[in-house]
Parts: C-alpha cells; sequence; structure tokens
C-alpha cells in the first residue's frame, strides 16, 4: 500500500523553467512533509520541509504549497538551473520514529 | 567534518553467506535509520533506532537485523542474504528523530547478492 503518491516520475524543463513536482497522501495523521534531493550517486539530502499548519514555504528557489483539504503538497523550483538535475523525493511522516518516501521524481533542466 | 558513514560501499555476494553492513555517524545524534532504495519504489525503511539499545521495525524489516550498542554505530545485519535483497542502502541519522530535525544520510551501499 503506498501511502505517498507521487507525479510526474520523470520532468524535462529547459532552464529557467518552473519543474512542478506533485505529491498525495492518504493518512491524515502524516505531521510532517520534507522534500529530499538527490544527486547520482549520493545520498539524499534535506532540501524543505513543512508542517500541515501551513499552507506555503520558501527556501532560496524552492518553495512547497501544502493543500490539508486535498492531502497534497507539492514543490516548485524557481528559475531553475542544470545543477538542480537531480531526483527529487517527497515523503510524509507522523511522530518521530518513521518516514515514508514518495516513489521519486528525475528532474533534467537543459541548458 | 559531520558525516555518516557506510562500509562497504560495494559489496557483491552469494546467497546465503552472511554480511554486516557497518553505519557510523559523528554527530552525537540519538536516532539512526536504515532504508533500501529500489528502482521505481523510492526508499524503504527497514529498521530504525531512537537510541541505544532501542530498535524497531521499518515497513520492510524481514531478512535483516540490527543492533545498537553504541550511540554513533548501527550495523544492518543480513544472516542468509537473498537475490531480493539486491539494492542500495542508504544509512541515516538525525538528532531526535525524522520530524524534529535534519536526517543525513550516508553515500550508500550497493549489495548484489548472486
Amino acid at each position: 500500500q503506498q501511502q505517498v503518491k507521487q507525479s510526474p516520475q520523470s520532468l524535462i524543463v529547459q532552464k529557467g523553467g518552473i519543474p512542478i513536482i506533485n505529491c498525495a497522501y492518504e493518512n491524515t495523521a502524516f505531521d510532517y512533509f520534507p522534500w529530499y534531493q538527490q544527486f547520482p550517486g549520493k545520498g539524499p539530502a534535506l532540501l524543505i520541509a513543512i508542517r500541515p499548519d501551513v499552507s506555503e514555504k520558501k527556501e532560496g528557489r524552492f518553495t512547497i504549497s501544502f493543500n490539508k483539504s486535498a492531502k497534497q503538497f507539492s514543490l516548485h523550483i524557481m528559475d531553475s538551473q542544470p545543477g538542480d538535475s537531480a531526483t527529487y523525493f517527497c515523503a510524509a511522516s507522523m511522530g518521530y520514529s518513521t518516514l515514508t518516501f514518495g516513489k521519486g521524481t528525475m528532474l533534467l533542466v537543459s541548458p | 567534518e559531520a558525516q555518516v558513514t557506510q562500509n562497504p560501499r560495494y559489496l557483491i555476494t552469494v546467497t546465503g553467506k552472511k554480511l554486516t553492513v557497518t553505519c557510523s555517524q559523528n554527530m552525537n545524534h540519538e536516532y539512526m535509520s536504515w532504508y533500501r532504495q529500489d528502482p521505481g519504489l523510492g526508499l524503504r525503511q527497514i529498521y530504525y533506532s531512537m537510541n541505544v539499545e532501542v530498535t524497531d521495525k521499518g515497513d520492510v524489516p524481514e531478512g535483516y537485523k540490527v543492533s545498537r550498542k553504541e550511540k554513533r554505530n548501527f550495523p544492518l545485519i543480513l544472516e542468509s542474504p537473498s537475490p531480493n535483497q539486491t539494492s542500495l542502502y542508504f544509512c541515516a541519522s538525525s538528532l531526535y528523530g525524522v520530524n524534529t530535525d535534519t536526517q543525513y544520510f550516508g553515500p550508500g551501499t550497493r549489495l548484489t547478492v548472486l
């Protein structure tokens, strides 16, 4: 049973474009929603995270939008750069101990 | 340098031959966890540990064991590996848990079981 559904699987945008990656969850007990960025050959790294009492969070060029009623959240990358090409994972947790990941989105930003 | 280290980084073994993947962190973190990453499946949590001597199952614990005898180390043990355990494994740690502070991942261990 997949508890966090992520789309699209892959995404190609031109430099300067705004890729959007979407995630949907089922369990309303989830209370923390992080996004991770993974470059080839590396471990994932925390990019940005949000809690359900906030509808939007920005850190630099990265923005999370959160829709609690729809049980959806998304990552927007403003002014995307070739260096943003990576795999992005959304995730969700309830409590301190477990983290459930989406299946990932491979993003390619063309020069 | 603050980091999570894993060894070995690459391992090819045969079915049934016991192996251990080590994980160590130098950040004095309480929480540590193991994940496996498979194409098209994302990352799935195997086991986690909230503190020394406290471990619990994640989503896919079958075929794995862990121990947490010291705060800095959290080895993953495959007592009788099978081909379906061929995967990329990541160890991670954070100060207190997954939702309170940054979780740092190691560089990964690519395991092939023949």
